[in-house]
């Protein structure tokens, strides 16, 4: 049984450019929460999302948006890329709010 | 606004002696409480829970205890083993709503 996937790894990108990152939810699970994780900081929460809707948000620019899909798959972009943007993005899943599931994350590098 | 917060950075433990890592936290609202481990280029593992409904929770080598009065987690791993070293991570959340880290606790337990 897999757990958490994301794609993909890790990603190059320059200043003003557009990022997708995938991410699949451990199977049974119908939620997915996106964070972004700065070095030496926690995970921040960015969004989380539940039947393919946005349920909740955190302190983030609405240059950071998502999707998710009928299979709860689920995407998050960020357009116009900033230097500050370089992070760690970490995926989790869970089922009906318990304990999240957390994916090996995307390094995003933005120069 | 960091409403968790680890103070410490780094632990170092002799192989075989008890590491306790500490979490303080500010919303007196939080209600569920987790830690999470995270190894380098992996993402975060959950690793125990509490609920603010007790004050100790015991998983084999791994207990967290919670002071609501003093607003304040710890987890206490016994006995502590070198593959135990990674970065810590206190969680909290109001049940229905996100999930706010601490910045982290690299621990290493020394052979």
């Amino acid at each position: 049984d897999a757990g958490v996937t994301q794609s993909p790894t890790h990603l190059i990108k320059t200043r003003g450019q557009q990022v997708t990152l995938r991410c699949s939810p451990k199977s049974g699970h119908d939620t997915v929460s996106w964070y972004q994780q700065a070095l030496g900081q926690g995970p921040q929460f960015i969004f989380q999302y539940y039947e393919e809707e946005e349920r909740q948000r955190g302190n983030f620019p609405d240059r950071f948006s998502g999707h998710q899909f009928p299979n709860y798959s689920s995407e998050l972009n960020v357009n116009a890329l900033l230097l500050g943007d370089s992070a760690l993005y970490l995926c989790a899943s869970s089922f009906s709010r318990g304990a999240e599931c957390f994916g090996p994350g995307t390094r995003l590098t933005v120069l | 606004d960091q409403q968790v917060k680890q103070n410490s950075p780094s632990l170092s433990v002799q192989e075989g002696r008890i590491s306790i890592l500490n979490c303080d936290y500010t919303n007196s609202m939080f209600d569920y409480f987790l830690w999470y481990k995270k190894y380098p280029a992996e993402g975060p593992t959950f690793l125990i829970s509490i609920s603010s409904i007790k004050d100790k929770n015991e998983d084999g080598r791994f207990t967290v205890f919670l002071n609501k009065s003093a607003k304040h987690l710890s987890l206490h791993i016994v006995p502590s083993q070198p593959g135990d070293s990674a970065v810590y991570f206190c969680a909290a959340k109001v049940t229905g709503n996100q999930f706010y880290f601490g910045t982290g606790t690299s621990l290493t337990v020394i052979p």
